[in-house]
């Protein structure tokens, strides 16, 4: 089974600020990565697939990297509306999620 | 849009037969999913079937007590849910392709006596 590993497990950053969430894999999912932010009583939403690229209608501050075992999502400029709980996802072999990175507000 | 709709209170070693609808969207074509998260934990991956239900997929937790089917003229998901344990007990959602780009508002499931 593939695990998924994300850092950190919470995050504090106030709005305006770059903000970076990375995710492992436990062997290469070439670039089979997706990543999601959840609020409270809601489903996931997608915000990238295929390690990089942005979903339609997702803002532009959300960008995604990496290939292979390391992964990376960004948010380039924090917005009251991004705190939330963000995971990724590997469907390369079945589907894993990683434990969950929980944005606070500082 | 997908709805799902099944879910409740069942015993342990009991059964629920969870509901995915699809409106606005034809699922024929498109690899399905069953999702499901415990209070206060992350998403988990149940089941899955390939677009014309030729193929099923399982998660080690569930293989041999869950049933995943589709009936694309119906434009719906099922997931049968036999021999429940309490560890069963989760919101479970039904979602679309491989990277999941559109999910159902969830279905509650609790597994008590």
């Amino acid at each position: 089974d593939i695990q998924m590993t994300q850092s950190p497990s919470t995050l504090s950053a106030s709005v305006g600020d770059r903000v970076t969430i990375t995710c492992r894999a436990s062997q290469s999912i070439s670039a089979w990565l997706a990543w999601y932010q959840q609020k409270p009583g809601k489903a996931p939403k997608l915000l990238i697939y295929e390690a990089s690229r942005l979903e339609s209608g997702v803002p532009s501050r959300f960008s995604g990297s990496g290939s292979g075992t390391e992964f990376t999502l960004t948010i380039s400029s924090l917005q009251p509306d991004d705190f939330a709980t963000y995971y990724c996802q590997q469907y390369n072999t079945y589907w894993t999620f990683g434990q969950g990175t929980k944005v606070e507000i500082k | 849009k997908l709805v799902e709709s099944g879910g409740g209170l069942a015993q342990p070693g009991g059964s629920l037969r969870l509901s995915c609808a699809a409106s606005g969207i034809t699922l024929a074509g498109y690899a399905m999913s069953w999702v499901r998260q415990a209070p206060g934990k992350g998403p988990e991956w149940v089941s899955a079937i390939s677009s014309d239900g030729g193929g099923t997929y399982y998660a080690d937790s569930v293989k041999g007590r869950f049933t995943i089917s589709r009936d694309n003229s119906k434009n719906t998901l099922y997931l049968e849910m036999n021999s429940l344990r309490d560890e069963d007990t989760a919101v479970y959602y039904c979602a679309k392709e491989y990277a999941f780009d559109i999910w159902g508002q969830g279905t509650m499931v609790t597994v008590s006596s």
